[in-house]
């Protein structure tokens, strides 16, 4: 069955500290892989996606992730955290030629404490 | 840049009532919305695909008699939940696809709550 696994539900970093959150998914076929970030009382924005093309993609923020086809992976990173990176952090993906519809993991509560 | 917008973001409503929630793109023509529900500490979880001029697509589960979706213009989709019941509740998210960016924008969300 297809799914999405994001394997940190809870992560309490340090300002300035360095962030890795991951995401791996069980899909057949090519995939689109997503980055999206909701703050507290605001609606879902995208960070970044990966299509295809170089598997480092930047997106914005100062956040990066890195699809490794072999690891079925695209983990979010960023070099350090601010305290306003405060957010739920949900990796979703769709399957290439099958609609627009994407599928989350059920996400990481990320707290940023000064 | 490209919104979509999202009405009412709260609403109590009675059990057996129904509730309707829009969902609108701003500055952009949507064929395909979608609407997701999210649980609290959950993930969104996909009820359905909307197609403009057509019928929408049920994922599994989903009630399609409880949960009426049309999508009748490119710019704005609608969600009915019919018969509301407490276990109704929840958070509504609805999302958009620009075509010409290729992206995916997400609405505010709605909050329902029935009592």
């Amino acid at each position: 069955a297809q799914s999405v696994s994001q394997h940190n539900h809870h992560v309490i970093l340090s300002e300035a500290a360095s962030l890795e959150l991951g995401c791996n998914y069980s899909y057949g076929g090519t995939v689109n892989l997503f980055w999206y970030v909701q703050y507290p009382g605001q609606h879902l924005q995208l960070l970044l996606k990966y299509f295809s093309g170089d598997p480092l993609v930047k997106g914005i923020k100062g956040f990066e992730a890195e699809f490794i086809k072999s690891k079925f992976s695209f983990n979010l990173r960023k070099p350090s955290v601010q305290w306003s990176d405060t957010a739920e952090y949900f990796c979703a993906v769709n399957a290439r030629n099958s609609g627009y519809a994407l599928n989350f993991g059920k996400g990481t509560s990320l707290l940023v404490t000064p | 840049g490209a919104v979509v917008s999202q009405h009412p973001s709260r609403v109590i409503c009675k059990s057996g009532t129904s509730v309707k929630i829009e969902c609108r793109s701003l500055d952009f023509q949507a064929t395909t919305m979608f609407w997701y529900r999210q649980f609290p500490k959950q993930s969104l979880m996909l009820m359905a695909t909307s197609n403009e001029g057509s019928k929408a697509t049920y994922e599994q589960g989903v009630e399609k008699d409880k949960f009426l979706i049309n999508h009748a213009s490119l710019t704005l989709s609608t969600l009915t939940v019919t018969s509301a019941h407490p276990e109704d509740s929840s958070f509504y998210i609805c999302s958009a696809r620009d075509g010409s960016r290729n992206t995916i924008y997400f609405g505010e969300g709605s909050w329902l709550t029935v009592v």
